[in-house]
């Protein structure tokens, strides 16, 4: 168990709707990462927080929003979905630190995912 | 070309085998380089970490990083049918909190007893 909580672990939706998902880092973790995982992409990133504040963005359609909460957890919002978001979404939380060049030996902790499928 | 390129498998073995996983990458920037384990229905885990070149052991497991040919391995001596999983490596040019890794998409491992 990573510590890393996300809900709910399956979704199933019709095109057009609005999803949101939602993950609860581990204690202590002030990072939230957010992970698209498909068959033929792969894992890709998406977005990350960073105590509250969006630090980075990756491959994040203009449809999907995130944000993190004061308590940490953070929720992904998918809208106007298409046969094509159908994947594992996962998030990751890190106990990196406040910047600079410590890279917490690249351990990202994962949660089990939420699979969305779109019909 | 992708950033990280990662033969998919599926690769399959008898239990005791030496397992060879490769990737090969791009990004001359790239110096954090990691091989991440994930269990079918599971979130991928951290197995092996490697900064720069060089390789490094952890019981069965060894990474090894090429950054002059931009080849990383991970070897698995004596597999067992528990190492039966898909491993992803990554990679990231930067550290602290505006890092993010870059996923190879995978080889799928199965381990036969």
């Amino acid at each position: 168990d990573s510590g890393v909580t996300q809900t709910p672990k399956h979704l199933i939706t019709a095109t057009g709707q609005r999803v949101t998902l939602r993950c609860s880092p581990r204690s202590g973790d002030l990072s939230v990462y957010w992970y698209q995982q498909s068959l033929d992409q792969g894992l890709q990133f998406l977005i990350q927080y960073y105590n509250g504040e969006e630090r980075a963005k990756g491959n994040i359609l203009e449809r999907f929003s995130a944000q993190q909460f004061p308590d940490l957890h953070s929720e992904l919002n998918l809208s106007s979905l298409e046969l094509g978001d159908s994947a594992l979404y996962f998030c990751a939380s890190s106990p990196l630190g406040t910047g600079g060049a410590y890279w917490s030996a690249g351990e990202l902790f994962f949660g089990e995912g939420s699979r969305l499928t779109v019909l | 070309q992708k950033e990280v390129e990662q033969d998919p498998g599926p690769l399959s073995v008898p239990e005791g085998a030496i397992v060879s996983l490769n990737c090969t990458y791009s990004n001359s920037a790239f110096q954090y380089f990691m091989w991440y384990r994930q269990y079918s229905r599971k979130g991928p885990e951290l197995l092996m970490y490697t900064y720069s070149s060089g390789n490094k052991e952890d019981g069965r497991f060894t990474a090894q990083v090429d950054k002059s040919s931009k080849y990383i391995s991970l070897f698995i001596r004596d597999s067992q049918p528990s190492d039966s999983a898909t491993y992803l490596c990554a990679m990231s040019d930067v550290g602290g909190s505006q890092g993010n890794l870059i996923f190879g998409k995978g080889t799928k491992l199965s381990v036969k007893p």
